[in-house]
């Protein structure tokens, strides 16, 4: 699987929207993006995937450069409840879902 | 559906002795996955199944970890002799593979504690 690379921490502001990036310039073309996320204490939780045009949920959008070489996840109105560990994983076919560090995103009132 | 079931949600055993943990997973689901988590080493997958079949187990940490699957609806976790160091969360995940977008399904996850 292609690595990936995000900051290990970041702010927001409760209402504002988060932003967190991801780095993966080794992505092959067969290659999804995921977006994982764990609130403390609790199993990591799905949030969003996509292979190269942009996606929407209703939990946040994803959005994939052309080159796919990065990502950038967003939570248009941050919470205090989206306090949270955010993994970016980049994993092909029936790959392994390998987890990295992530990003600890703090939102504060 | 009530989700991924663990059980127990913690665990304390003294060094040496077995512990054995527990996973119900969603039903349908093909796929069951074992993760342990620490604050060193983060998440790490220990091994998977497809369809009650083993498929890679390359991160079983060594001999004292088992793992096994003999239904669609119950996987145990096991460690035996314990030792200090196995001290970790412990979570079991379940997907239904539908092409490429595998999403996974986490349970809550078992603290074990081996003092």
């Amino acid at each position: 699987d292609a690595k990936t690379t995000q900051p290990p921490s970041m702010d927001c502001a409760e209402g504002r929207a988060a932003n967190l990036p991801c780095n993966h310039s080794t992505i092959s073309g067969n290659e999804y993006v995921y977006w994982y996320r764990q609130i403390h204490s609790q199993g990591p939780q799905y949030i969003i995937h996509g292979l190269k045009n942009n996606e929407t949920n209703e939990m946040a959008s994803l959005i994939i450069t052309e080159d796919r070489k990065s990502s950038t996840l967003i939570l248009p109105h941050a919470t205090l409840r989206d306090t949270a560990v955010y993994y970016c994983i980049v994993r092909g076919g029936t790959d392994k879902l390998i987890f990295g560090t992530g990003t600890r995103l703090q939102v504060f009132p | 559906d009530a989700g991924v079931i663990q059980s127990p949600r913690h665990e304390v055993t003294e060094m040496g002795q077995e512990v054995t943990l527990r996973c119900k997973p969603i039903s349908g689901h093909d796929y069951l996955f074992w993760y342990r988590q620490t604050m060193m080493r983060g998440l790490e997958l220990l091994i998977y199944f497809n369809n009650n079949v083993p498929i890679d187990d390359s991160g079983m940490p060594e001999d004292r970890f088992s793992a096994k699957m003999p239904n669609a609806s119950f996987s145990t976790l096991k460690i035996q002799p314990s030792e200090p160091r196995d001290s970790a969360v412990y979570f079991c995940a379940s997907s239904k593979l539908q092409g490429t977008n595998e999403k996974l399904f986490f349970g809550s996850g078992t603290q074990l504690s081996v003092l």
